[in-house]
């Protein structure tokens, strides 16, 4: 249980144009999702948490209206990189909680986008 | 907030070898949970162990074993007997309350055959 999708798993695109990579929870529902960034040979860093019907809420540096984020549901949350440039290839994580949860916490993680931008 | 340091940035072994990542946390919590991941080329992230605060107990797991130390703020992770397939990048990390992560740099490990 507690399975997190992500699609697509890689994508090249051209500088200027934008990209939407998608988070879903497969079989749970999830009111909060997290977005992090991994660059060539860095450690995750997160970029924003995706919360479902409310704005997102961004990591100090993360420019909002480059990485758009919407999450329309309780079980998916995109990511939107908008006017894509080569410093922003970098390998994007999400990662989700069943909603409710208490106690121990159980936190999945997609399998992750490789986004390369030429 | 929270904050964890991985001092060992690449360690080569040869297989068979043990081995032990390092890390430290920072938290000002009294409950906190710990994990180490291990992430292999393809970059998926590989759940190893969690830990919270209360739990102080050692844990083995087949060749993996963990030390964690209160006193020191200290999560180290061993792997006994090395293998090739070992070979990945790990991290240790800290779950902030809201659910998500703080990573540490991580420790790239190659075990050489």
């Amino acid at each position: 249980g507690a399975v997190v999708s992500q699609h697509p798993s890689w994508v090249i695109c051209k500088s200027g144009t934008s990209v939407k990579i998608e988070c879903r929870s497969l079989d749970f529902q999830a009111t909060t999702m997290f977005w992090y960034r991994q660059f060539p040979k860095q450690s995750l860093m997160l970029m924003a948490t995706s919360n479902e019907g409310s704005k997102a809420t961004y990591e100090q540096g993360v420019e909002k209206d480059k990485f758009l984020i919407n999450h329309a549901s309780l079980t998916l949350s995109t990511l939107t990189v908008t006017s894509a440039h080569p410093e922003d290839s970098s390998f994007y994580i999400c990662s989700a909680s069943p909603r409710g949860t208490s106690g121990i916490p159980r936190v999945s993680f997609g399998p992750g986008t490789r986004l390369t931008v030429t | 907030a929270q904050k964890v340091t991985q001092a060992q940035t690449e360690i080569s072994v040869v297989e068979k070898e043990d081995v032990t990542l390092d890390c430290v946390y920072e938290t000002r919590d009294t409950t906190y949970y710990l994990f180490w991941y291990k992430q292999p080329p393809s970059g998926e992230l590989v759940f190893l162990i969690r830990r919270n605060s209360f739990d102080e107990q050692n844990e083995i797991s087949g060749r993996y074993s963990w030390n964690f130390q209160k006193s020191t703020s200290s999560f180290n992770f061993t792997i006994t007997a090395s293998q090739v397939v070992d070979s990945a990048v790990y991290f240790c990390a800290a779950l902030n309350y809201g659910q998500n992560f703080v990573f540490g740099p991580g420790t790239r490990l190659s075990v050489l055959p």
